[in-house]
């Protein structure tokens, strides 16, 4: 079926340390990742993506890993800042349309 | 270039009432797809749309529908009103959005529905 897990749902972290959010996919046709970051009254904005043929994806303090075997990707979010604070949301591409997990809520305590 | 605007913003509907919520995507982006997100569940998909034909719809019931127009527009419509409803929609934009030519999706501001 059409399934995409994320955890944690909510996430605090020292301003500074590293952040990680975990998400597992159902359907391994799957093979477009991305994560949609969304502040408090905001639309969400896509942060980066990877696609099913590459196995890692970095952008200054934000990368993201796939593991297609596994059915899982990640995202990493190194020297957090308190603008790091937000609801990420995963997503994979289930039958040429995108499912949404149910977001993580990342704090981060200063 | 502009962005995915949305129309209205906000809407206060009572409940058995019927709604149409308008997305006007990025210029030259032909897929759009429309979401209701609420508390605890996240972005839920409704549907989708490419050259004005539905290409994929989820798990809502068929009081919600929608349309394409030959200009990429999309419209939403909720029928028979419930308490239920009440969610922030959001549409999304897309260049194209299929197995053979993956592109980013950008997200309007949302239409927030309250149903009384």
């Amino acid at each position: 079926g059409e399934n995409v897990e994320q955890h944690p749902s909510t996430l605090s972290v020292q301003e500074g340390d590293s952040a990680v959010i975990k998400c597992t996919y159902s359907d391994s046709a799957s093979n477009y990742f991305p994560w949609y970051k969304q502040e408090l009254g905001k639309r969400p904005q896509l942060i980066i993506d990877i696609r099913s043929n590459v196995g890692e994806k970095k952008d200054q303090r934000i990368a993201v890993t796939l593991n297609k075997t596994a059915k899982h990707f990640s995202l990493h979010i190194t020297e957090t800042q308190p603008e790091d604070s937000a609801v990420y949301f995963c997503a994979a591409t289930v039958d040429d349309k995108i499912i949404f997990g149910k977001g993580t809520r990342l704090h981060i305590l200063p | 270039k502009a962005g995915v605007t949305q129309t209205p913003r906000y809407l206060i509907k009572t409940r058995g009432q019927q709604v149409t919520l308008s997305c006007s995507p990025i210029s030259g982006h032909r897929s759009v797809s429309w979401y209701q997100q609420t508390p605890g569940q996240g972005l839920q998909f409704l549907f989708e749309y490419f050259s004005e034909t539905q290409r994929n719809k989820g798990n809502f019931p068929g009081r919600f529908s929608g349309r394409q127009f030959s200009n990429s527009r999309s419209e939403m419509n909720v029928s028979t009103l419930e308490l239920g409803d009440s969610a922030l929609y959001l549409c999304a934009s897309s260049l194209a959005l299929d197995s053979g030519a993956l592109y980013e999706q950008y997200f309007g501001p949302g239409t927030r529905l309250t149903v009384t």
